[in-house]
């Protein structure tokens, strides 16, 4: 069974620093997708970036990027020039056939 | 606009009552997922169902019950048997077979027994 990792149940950082969020997972399967959701305040999830496991390029979404290494199963999260808005649960999750697992998450604080 | 929406947002349940939780989306999404979260556990599978008329059952299945009639639709029920059932509950949908694009949210409901 695949399973996610988080090591780090919280963290803390100033505005505009730069911060990794770590996650491991465990399956094997050599197809699968990567994601990391973002939960606000408000509950509501969203997704923050996704990577496909067949490609090597790590995804970049603005301010968002990933670490993917895939020999080391390790999908990390980097947050530059964080914002007062970043602060939230972050969950790193795996997609292999048909459903997601998540990992209990990180709880980020953007300190002004 | 296309969503998915959840409803109520917030439910409270006195002890023995079985209690349904709505999910419907109008993204003409295949699958329907149910998630429990709960403080420092993630969020952690109940149901799915990846069509209509069928689903499965996710890792804490006991103590609930699902139905897909319909595509847009999703109902979840949380009944008696359920002995711990005050949670943040969170429904998702998403396309199947198109690669990992990831889930659609609801907004929650915030079940609480009273």
């Amino acid at each position: 069974a695949q399973t996610v990792t988080q090591s780090q149940p919280e963290m803390s950082v100033q505005e505009a620093e730069t911060v990794t969020l770590s996650c491991t997972y465990d399956t094997s399967e050599n197809n699968y997708y990567l994601f990391w959701y973002k939960q606000p305040p408000s509950r509501q999830m969203i997704l923050v970036i996704r990577q496909e496991a067949y490609k090597q390029q790590n995804a970049t979404e603005n301010r968002f990027s990933v670490n993917f290494q895939k020999a080391a199963k390790s999908f990390s999260l980097k947050i530059s020039d964080s914002q007062l808005g970043d602060t939230a649960m972050y969950f790193c999750a795996f997609m292999g056939d048909d459903k997601i697992i998540f990992g209990k998450g990180t709880r980020l604080h953007i300190l002004p | 606009d296309g969503g998915i929406t959840q409803s109520p947002k917030y439910l409270f349940r006195k002890e023995g009552q079985n209690v349904t939780l709505s999910c419907e989306q109008n993204l003409n999404h295949d699958a329907m997922y149910w998630y429990r979260q709960d403080p420092g556990q993630g969020l952690r599978l109940i149901y799915y169902s990846q069509i209509v008329n069928d689903f499965q059952k996710g890792d804490i299945a006991e103590g609930y019950s699902v139905s897909r009639e319909k595509k847009e639709s999703f109902p979840l029920t949380v009944t008696s048997a359920q002995k711990n059932p005050t949670a943040f509950y969170l429904c998702a949908s998403s396309t199947t077979g198109t690669g990992g694009r990831g889930y659609t949210f609801g907004s929650g409901t915030r079940l609480t027994v009273v």
